[in-house]
């Protein structure tokens, strides 16, 4: 069974830093490329990062461009988002999710982490 | 950027059939994938590729996309099927996700 298992999640002051990191299991990492999304308090789901399948390309949503950045280990089939300059509008249950290569559904999710950013 | 609008809720009878809509500009012309999510959960798919179902997942949930909308319907609602529920796409002209503001079907 596929598994994701985030980590890293945590209270920081805004301005502040913090690195979020997915471990995955039960996939080969090349025939998927991994995401972040996250969910506001009370709030509905918003995409945040995309890494592809072999690190090569990252896309991210506007909101946090220039701000973070995600990364990939597939020998480790890991996933790391480094998030900087942070602000309570980032404050959220962080997810891991992965598409396949040949499809733009999200087929499995991590249970979350949670940031709070906050003085 | 490409913008997905639900209805905030949804009530429905147990037995009785929900729809939920997706509105998009054109969405006819991309995939439209739907998600559910209970309380305390992560999200689950439900429904890709505008009408698939992923396996273990119920006949019940179906789905359609023509024109500006596309919709996700739950026949025979179960008290077990209250849940918030959301859509996705992929906008190919941002290479961004995007997901719908969300719906929350209560069955009564």
């Amino acid at each position: 069974d596929v598994q994701l298992v985030e980590s890293g999640g945590a209270v920081v002051q805004p301005g502040g830093s913090l690195r979020l990191s997915c471990a995955g299991s039960g996939f080969i990492p090349g025939e998927y490329d991994m995401h972040w999304v996250r969910q506001g308090p009370g709030k509905g789901l918003e995409w945040v990062s995309l890494i592809s399948w072999d690190g090569g390309k990252t896309f991210y949503a506007d909101s946090v461009r220039g701000r973070f950045t995600v990364s990939r280990d597939n020998t480790k089939n890991s996933l790391h988002l480094q998030m900087n300059s942070l602000t309570t509008e980032d404050t959220g249950l962080y997810y891991c999710a992965i598409t396949a290569v040949s499809g733009y559904q999200f087929d499995h999710w991590g249970q979350g982490t949670l940031v709070t950013v906050s003085s | 950027s490409y913008v997905l609008t639900q209805p905030p809720s949804v009530s429905v009878a147990p037995g009785q059939t929900a729809r939920i809509t997706c509105v998009g500009d054109n969405i006819v012309s991309k995939s439209v994938h739907w998600y559910q999510q209970k309380p305390g959960q992560a999200p689950v798919l439900v429904v890709y590729d505008d009408s698939d179902r992923p396996s273990g997942i119920p006949e019940r949930f179906s789905g359609s996309n023509s024109g500006n909308t596309a919709t996700l319907t739950i026949s025979r609602v179960e008290a077990g099927d209250e849940a918030d529920y959301y859509c996705q796409v992929w906008d190919s002209g941002s290479d961004h996700y995007v997901f719908g503001t969300g719906t929350k079907v209560t069955v009564l």
